[in-house]
């Protein structure tokens, strides 16, 4: 079965500082791709990257980076030089494309607020 | 495009009423879901569908129904409201690689 945990409820940190968001997933699939969503306070969702299960390079743009390793089941998100704006609700999500009953699973979220 | 919208933006109901969230999207999209999300529970999927004429439950589908007659439009359907149904409804499109959400329609159930 799915499952994606994100233990961290909330993170507070003051800006400039570098802060990375945990991503744990559970998955019995071989073939799945992984999601990461902001959520701003103006409440809408709002893509950030999407990573398939056979591409475990590490992704850098800008500010934001991403480490996907399957030996430990994680894809956490890293902001470098954390900014005011960065402040959202951030998801981490889950999709496994072969089985019987394919859908996206989300985690319960991180609250991440940048402290001017 | 106007990419996945929803209507209403926001409902006041009482309990016991029914109602029906609006869902469409114009990208020709088989794969369609619906979400609610609540503090502290993250975004949990209600039911989805992957084409016209399919749809399934999610991790919490009771006290909604919903179809799928046509490939653009997914409308979700409180038979009767409780005020454990307050929340936001998210619906989106796409498919399993990934997903356009629309804005959200906030629910109040009093």
């Amino acid at each position: 079965a799915q499952k994606v945990t994100q233990a961290q409820t909330e993170i507070s940190v003051v800006e400039k500082e570098d802060v990375t968001l945990d991503c744990v997933y559970e998955t019995r699939d071989t073939t799945y791709y992984l999601f990461w969503y902001k959520q701003p306070p103006s409440g809408e969702l709002v893509f950030l990257i999407r990573r398939n299960s056979f591409d475990e390079q590490n992704e850098i743009s800008g500010r934001y980076s991403w480490n996907f390793q399957k030996s430990t089941s994680s894809f956490n998100f890293t902001i470098t030089a954390s900014q005011v704006v960065d402040s959202a609700v951030y998801f981490c999500a889950l999709s496994e494309l072969y089985s019987s009953a394919s859908k996206i699973i989300f985690g319960s979220g991180t609250r991440l607020s940048i402290r001017p | 495009n106007a990419g996945v919208t929803q209507t209403p933006k926001f409902q006041v109901l009482k309990t016991g009423q029914s109602m029906t969230l609006q869902c469409a999207q114009d990208m020709n999209h088989e794969y369609m879901s619906w979400y609610r999300q609540d503090p502290g529970m993250g975004l949990r999927l209600i039911h989805y569908s992957v084409g016209a004429g399919i749809t399934d439950q999610g991790e919490v589908p009771n006290g909604y129904n919903v179809s799928r007659s046509t490939t653009e439009d997914f409308p979700l359907r409180l038979l009767s409201a409780a005020p454990s149904q307050t929340s936001v409804y998210f619906c989106a499109s796409g498919g399993l690689e990934t997903q356009y959400f629309g804005p959200g329609t906030r629910l109040l159930v009093l």
